[in-house]
């Protein structure tokens, strides 16, 4: 079983709606959680980054928030742009003491918008 | 841009063969880590080396193994491939937020190594 479940696998929105994605994870002990975009055939790029104690965080119009009690994260997007369509991974790090931090992907929401 | 250049874009190899790919991280970044990304298995967390030493290891098989060098380019070597290697390869760099680097460091992603396995 994925240590990362996202939902939902794909979205469809139009240009200039709201949107939220969502993360749960179960990887333990927890260390951090990302949110990465990644365009087709290119590498992700690096949207948010949150510790335990970090309950939200911005990056411009996304928005990431992080329950570590329910082990959920969510990512949302705020007046959507046609160039927001891609892939959105979330990445949660698990401490590894002297082997070094695990990192576990989730499958990745694949959001289109539409003019 | 990133910053983090990977040779070559493309690689067409034969099952049973070996093949190295090659990463340079971007200008002052100590932290290099390898991804596999497949249709299948989506991405998937290799190994990270700092200055050189191997700092973290994911999913990486015993086929595979990569180095630091003390220009801190990195090459990733796949051996005795499988039709199952197939897969988009990355690598990413990050800056080191202490002596060791932080966790919460951001990574900077190449364009990535297309492997394809026949």
């Amino acid at each position: 079983k994925n240590q990362v479940e996202q939902s939902p696998q794909s979205l469809i929105i139009l240009e200039g709606k709201n949107c939220t994605l969502q993360c749960n994870y179960t990887v333990s002990p927890f260390s951090n959680l990302r949110w990465y975009k990644q365009d087709t055939g290119r590498g992700p790029v690096s949207l948010t980054i949150m510790t335990f104690s970090e309950n939200t965080k911005s990056n411009g119009r996304y928005t990431a928030t992080l329950d570590a009690d329910t082990k959920q994260s969510s990512l949302h997007i705020t007046a959507s742009q046609l160039s927001d369509s891609a892939s959105y991974i979330c990445v949660v790090s698990a401490y590894g003491g002297d082997l070094g931090n695990d990192m576990r992907f989730g499958a990745g929401t694949r959001l289109t918008v539409k003019p | 841009d990133s910053g983090v250049t990977q040779t070559p874009k493309h690689l067409i190899t034969a099952t049973g063969q070996r093949v190295t790919l090659r990463c340079s991280p971007r200008s002052g970044d100590l932290s290099v880590y390898w991804y596999q990304q497949s249709l299948d298995q989506g991405l998937q967390f290799l190994i990270q080396y700092y200055n050189g030493e191997e700092r973290a290891k994911g999913n990486i098989l015993e086929r595979f193994s990569a180095q630091q060098f003390p220009d801190l380019h990195s090459e990733l070597n796949l051996s005795s491939l499988e039709l199952g290697d197939s897969a988009l390869y990355f690598c990413a760099s990050s800056v080191p937020g202490g002596s060791l680097g932080s966790s919460t460091d951001t990574q900077y992603f190449g364009p990535g190594t297309r492997l394809t396995v026949l």
